[in-house]
């Protein structure tokens, strides 16, 4: 079945650190990728999205490259600030499906 | 910007009784999504509607489930007797049009606690 696989958390980082959230997955088929964002009390938000291999996702100095070679995900960004402290998820999507699947997120939290 | 709202916020319930759960879509959307997430576990997938009927489903989604669109803007979800492992987080989303590349909204979520 199709599966998505995040690095585990929660991850702890001082702020202007660079981050990396690892994004692996399974999928019969060429999926669109996503990482979602849920602040504290809030819902999922859209970050960013890649449709095909190569494709590059960026928003809000967060970056992700669709990698098909290594069925890889990642999300980066250089150098991170406390407001991106929140839970992460990355999820896929099918061509002919409706539904989105998402791994079990990655908490963030940003120290001063 | 237009956004995906749910109804409550917070739902309290006995075990064994109905609970709709209330969602208003982004206005011109047609496709319509319910999520659940149990506490520190991943977002599931439970049901998707286009076109006044259900367009997929998850093993979740029992006969204890139900959606509907009853009027032009909301979007219900309904559990006829609550169990406590339907407690969670129930996300609504939308999107405009049914391809994968298209971006799901996401409401703020209704959180469920059944007694």
């Amino acid at each position: 079945g199709n599966s998505v696989t995040q690095m585990e958390g929660p991850v702890t980082l001082s702020e202007e650190a660079f981050l990396t959230i690892n994004c692996t997955y399974t999928a019969t088929g060429y999926p669109s990728l996503f990482w979602y964002v849920q602040y504290p009390g809030e819902g999922l938000q859209l970050l960013l999205k890649a449709t095909k291999a190569d494709d590059k996702g960026s928003n809000k100095g967060f970056e992700a490259t669709y990698r098909k070679e290594t069925t890889s995900f990642h999300l980066e960004k250089g150098s991170v600030q406390v407001s991106d402290s929140a839970v992460y998820f990355c999820a896929l999507r099918l061509v002919w499906d409706e539904k989105l699947t998402f791994g079990t997120g990655t908490r963030l939290t940003i120290i001063p | 910007e237009p956004e995906v709202t749910q109804t409550p916020s917070h739902q309290v319930t006995q075990m064994g009784q109905e609970v709709i759960l209330r969602c208003v879509p982004i206005s011109n959307h047609l496709y319509f999504y319910w999520y659940r997430q149990i506490l520190g576990q991943k977002v599931e997938f439970l049901v998707s509607f286009y076109n006044n009927e259900i367009s997929e489903k998850s093993e979740i989604f029992d006969d204890q489930f139900s959606v509907e669109r009853p009027d032009g803007s909301n979007f219900t979800l309904k559990i006829r007797s609550t169990k406590l492992e339907d407690s969670a987080m129930y996300f609504c989303a939308s999107t405009g049009a049914g391809v994968s590349t298209d971006t799901q909204y996401f409401g703020p979520g209704t959180r469920l606690t059944v007694l």
